[in-house]
């Protein structure tokens, strides 16, 4: 089976630049989560999804931050405008609904997106 | 609120050694216990899980006992490799949480 696949996987910008993330969950699952992973700050939560609801943003950082999730297999994050600060490895992840089966509750991550913004 | 304490890295050992991340938690209910593995320049893998008190989880040689009376979730192997250099992250669901939250990580180097 398919795993998490986010794009780009590498991008470099200018600061002031919109960058667009994007990732395909696992098919079937339910929950994606957008995290963000960084030397100082190790990994934070951003922002999650259930059912393409976003439940909890309270970890996007500011208003130059916005995610969405138009369908059960699509989500984005966008940086607009991007700043040298906002450069860090993005995952998104995903998982099935809760209580389903063994792997109910296992959270499955996507190789990252690294972002470099100059 | 929700929380993991790894201990701090970088850990180094030589190949073969014996070794033990140490993890420490503290949640309301009773969280869902898992490790996971970030080789260079790669995501996230899940290493292993477990999900109540006394289970242990078990994965390419590794193992974690969920001890609920010490609030630990300690990474253990018999006898390390040099591939299982990487980044070990412990981390905590809670079933009203639905999140994970994630230690800081430990840094692991074998050398041959």
């Amino acid at each position: 089976d398919a795993g998490v696949i986010q794009s780009p996987r590498h991008e470099v910008t200018e600061m002031g630049q919109e960058v667009t993330l994007r990732c395909k969950p696992i098919s079937g699952h339910n929950s994606l989560f957008w995290y963000r992973q960084t030397m100082m700050r190790g990994l934070e939560l951003l922002i999650y999804f259930n059912n393409n609801v976003p439940i909890d943003d309270s970890g996007m950082p500011e208003d130059r931050f916005s995610a969405k999730m138009p369908n059960a297999s699509f989500s984005t994050l966008k940086i607009q405008p991007s700043e040298p600060r906002d450069s860090a490895v993005y995952f998104c992840a995903s998982r099935s609904a809760m209580g389903t089966g063994h792997s109910g509750n296992t959270i499955y991550f996507g190789e990252g997106s690294w972002l470099t913004v100059v | 609120g929700d929380s993991v304490t790894q201990m701090e890295g970088p850990v180094t050992l030589s190949e073969e050694a014996f070794l033990t991340i140490n993890c420490t938690y503290t949640a309301t209910g009773y969280p869902s216990l898992f490790w996971y593995v970030q080789y260079p320049g790669e995501g996230l893998q899940l290493l292993l899980k477990a999900t109540k008190a006394d289970d242990k989880g078990s994965n390419k040689g590794f193992e974690a006992t969920y001890r609920k009376e010490t609030t630990s979730f300690h990474l253990e192997k018999g006898s390390v490799q040099v591939s299982d250099s990487a980044v070990y992250f412990c981390a905590l669901s809670t079933q009203g949480a639905q999140k994970l939250v994630f230690g800081q990580g430990t840094r692991l180097t074998i050398n041959p």
